[in-house]
């Protein structure tokens, strides 16, 4: 079973509307979380990194961490067209001491014109 | 500003040949990753290294993979004999490792083996 889960595998959402990614570890040791996103032909680039309860807003995108159910989500208002992308959530388990990224399986969002 | 720079993006292989893979971190990080991309398998982490030293290759296969970074501006990653299930993309990732220890992605470089 992965550590890291992410649902749906995909998802479209009409321009301007509300997409809503996520994420759900395994392992009580991942603590921290980021959401990467990876458009086609390129690296994944990072969205954003939640680290704490609650929610974290940046521009019209907000994470939301849930510890106690190891539960991410991230939500994206007014989608646009650029949007579009394989959108992945990561998380590291800080105890190991090792900076490594656990990626999820992915979300492949489509937004619609 | 240039990035995390990969070369080759393309490289196609025959089936028992070694491959060599160059990553030019982004001046001044201190850390580099390793990272495979397939269909299959996802995005899965190979080796880091932190100021130029080997510090996890727990995703490493055992054989014929290995990982070098002779010095602070780049990172190789070589693979012999190579076998048509490498075929990926292998992606970089640098850090500064300090805030929010952000990763860095090169484009990748995509490894087709025939």
């Amino acid at each position: 079973q992965q550590k890291v889960q992410q649902s749906p595998e995909s998802l479209s959402v009409p321009e301007g509307g509300m997409a809503s990614l996520n994420c759900t570890s395994s392992d009580r040791n991942f603590q921290y979380f980021w959401w990467y996103r990876q458009h086609s032909g390129e690296g994944p680039k990072a969205l954003m990194s939640i680290f704490s309860d609650g929610d974290k807003k940046e521009g019209r995108f907000t994470a939301h961490l849930n510890k106690a159910s190891l539960h991410v989500s991230l939500h994206i208002r007014d989608s646009q067209p650029s949007d579009s992308a394989l959108y992945f959530c990561a998380a590291s388990d800080a105890s190991s001491g090792s900076w490594q990224l656990i990626f999820g399986s992915g979300t492949q969002l489509t937004v619609m014109p | 500003n240039a990035g995390v720079i990969q070369t080759p993006r393309h490289k196609v292989t025959g089936k028992g040949q070694e491959a060599t893979l160059w990553c030019e971190p982004i001046s001044g990080h201190s850390a580099v990753f390793w990272y495979r991309q397939t269909i299959v398998q996802g995005l899965e982490f190979l080796t880091y290294f932190r100021n130029q030293a080997p510090i996890d290759d727990s995703g490493m296969p055992k054989e014929r993979f290995s990982a070098q970074m002779p010095n602070q501006s780049h990172s190789t990653l070589k693979i012999q004999s190579t076998q048509p299930q490498d075929s990926a993309v292998y992606l970089c990732a640098s850090s500064s490792g300090t805030g929010s220890y952000e990763q860095y992605f090169g484009p990748g470089t995509r490894l087709t083996v025939l």
